[in-house]
C-alpha cells in the first residue's frame, strides 16, 4: 500500500540555524514527490518537486531536497531558516502528477525561535 | 502561475442547513478536480475527485448524499456540504493540475464551522 511517512511531528529550530524535515514513502511504482508548505489558516504551496533526473531538486524560499531511492526517502532541507518559515510541511507522493493517487504525509510543524 | 481560487475562506452555518464551497481555476482549465478535508492538526485527506461532466468519484468512507460535488464548468467545482453537523467543522481544500510540469495547485481553502 501506497504510504508517506514524516517522522517528525513538531521540530523547533533557532533563526539561522539549519533544518532538515524527514519524509519516507512506500510507494510500488516510480513516484513523483513533493513537498508543500502551509501557513496557518492558508491552503498549501508547493515548494519543490521531483519527477525525474538529478535527485537533489531546488525550490523556492531556498529550500531543497534530495531524492534517495535505497532509502524510499525524500528529506526537505535548508542552510539558513528564518522566522518566516515556521509552518507546516508536508510531504506528498503521486503515481504521476496529474492523477488523483496522491498521497499527503501528516505533516511537520515547525517552530523558529529567535 | 496557475492559480485556484476558493471561496469563501471562512463560513459559520447552523447545524441542519447546507453550505456551498466553490473552487475556480483562475487561468487554466480543469477538467478534473479534487477536494480535501483536513482535520486540525492533521494532513490532508481526498475525498473526492470532481470530473467536468459526469459524476465526481468519491472517496471509500465519504457519504457522497451528504457532500454534494457538481463541476459545471472547466473552470468551476463544488462542494455542497447538506445538512450540516459540527463533526463537519473542518479546512475544505480544492485542488486541480494546471496541466504543465509541476505539482497540483491549491486553493486557500475554506473553514467550516457548523455551530
Amino acid at each position: 500500500a501506497q504510504s508517506v511517512t514524516q517522522p517528525d511531528i513538531h521540530i523547533t529550530v533557532s533563526e539561522g540555524a539549519s533544518l532538515e524535515l524527514r519524509c519516507n514513502y512506500s510507494y510500488g511504482a516510480t513516484p513523483y514527490l513533493f513537498w508543500y508548505v502551509q501557513s496557518p489558516g492558508q491552503g498549501l504551496q508547493l515548494l519543490l518537486k521531483y519527477f525525474s533526473g538529478d535527485t537533489l531538486v531546488q525550490g523556492i524560499k531556498g529550500f531543497e531536497a534530495e531524492f534517495k531511492r535505497s532509502q524510499s526517502s525524500f528529506n526537505l532541507r535548508k542552510p539558513s531558516v528564518h522566522w518566516s518559515d515556521a509552518a507546516e510541511y508536508f510531504c506528498a507522493v503521486g503515481r504521476s502528477n496529474t492523477g488523483n493517487q496522491f498521497y499527503f504525509g501528516t505533516g511537520t510543524s515547525l517552530t523558529v525561535i529567535p | 502561475g496557475a492559480v485556484v481560487s476558493q471561496h469563501p475562506s471562512r463560513v459559520i452555518c447552523k447545524s441542519g442547513t447546507s453550505v456551498k464551497i466553490e473552487c475556480r481555476s483562475l487561468d487554466f482549465q480543469a477538467t478534473t478536480m479534487f477536494w480535501y478535508r483536513q482535520f486540525p492538526k492533521q494532513s490532508l485527506m481526498l475525498m473526492a475527485t470532481s470530473n467536468e461532466g459526469s459524476k465526481a468519484t468519491y472517496e471509500q468512507g465519504v457519504e457522497k448524499d451528504k457532500f454534494l460535488i457538481n463541476h459545471a464548468s472547466l473552470t468551476l467545482s463544488t462542494l455542497t456540504v447538506t445538512s450540516a453537523h459540527p463533526e463537519d467543522s473542518s479546512f475544505y481544500i480544492c485542488s486541480a493540475h494546471p496541466g504543465q510540469g509541476d505539482g497540483y495547485t491549491f486553493g486557500s481553502g475554506t473553514r467550516l464551522t457548523v455551530v
